[in-house]
């Protein structure tokens, strides 16, 4: 299967700071990635639509000033959580699709989990 | 009320048995529908697409009624390693966007 890498996979910060979690297609091009949030104990919530070359589409209630996405190449989605705050604390899971795949085929990284202090 | 409801378990269940999930989703216009695994503190991973005619892959096996927009997994033989989460995923018109379920924890044991 394709493979989409994240990076870092951990990241402990304090309040304040602002943190970058990079998403790559490692053998595909990508116009399309999603970016999800995972609380404990709770199901992936979808924070924001990221095409490339275009701005990303942010669901309900997800604040577009605060996590900053860029999708500037086919390869390369980048989500920047600003002033970080301990409520941001969750793991943060991007996926890719496929041109030429099923309509709904999506490729998950592995995670990015954020601690806020 | 949740776009897709599932009973978080966990189920605890010995090695051999055949254990069954249930999955309800709100929305009727939704087009596709998948099972996938999570393991603990990891990336979900499709377990497999579910078909209005049901599908079976090896031990598992997955069913659709759009009628009662209800949605099922069946594990037959259950093994250690089938223990996870399994999340319900829905997918609606025009929308490349999945919708999770917040989830079913199966624990195997020997």
């Amino acid at each position: 299967g394709a493979v989409v890498s994240q990076h870092p996979s951990r990241v402990i910060c304090k309040s304040g700071t602002s943190v970058k979690i990079e998403c790559r297609s490692l053998d595909f091009q990508a116009t399309t990635m999603f970016w999800y949030r995972q609380f404990p104990k709770q199901s992936l919530m979808l924070m924001a639509t990221s095409n490339e070359g275009s701005k990303a589409t942010y669901e309900q209630g997800v604040e577009k000033d605060k996590f900053l996405i860029n999708h500037a190449s086919l390869t390369l989605s980048t989500l920047t959580v600003t002033s970080a705050h301990p409520e941001d604390s969750s793991f943060y899971i991007c996926s890719a699709a496929r041109p030429g795949g099923a309509y709904n085929e999506q490729f998950f990284g592995p995670g990015t989990r954020l601690t806020v202090l | 009320r949740k776009e897709v409801e599932q009973d978080p378990g966990p189920f605890n269940v010995p090695e051999g048995a055949t254990v069954a999930f249930n999955c309800t989703y709100s929305n009727s216009a939704s087009q596709s529908f998948f099972w996938y695994r999570q393991d603990c503190r990891k990336e979900p991973k499709l377990l497999m697409s579910v078909y209005s005619s049901g599908n079976e892959d090896g031990r598992f096996t997955a069913q659709l009624n759009r009628a009662s927009q209800y949605i099922s997994l069946l594990i037959r033989d259950s093994k250690l390693s089938d223990s996870a989460t399994y999340l319900c995923v829905v997918s609606g018109t025009g929308r490349r966007a999945l919708t999770f379920g917040s989830g079913t924890r199966l624990q195997v044991q020997p």
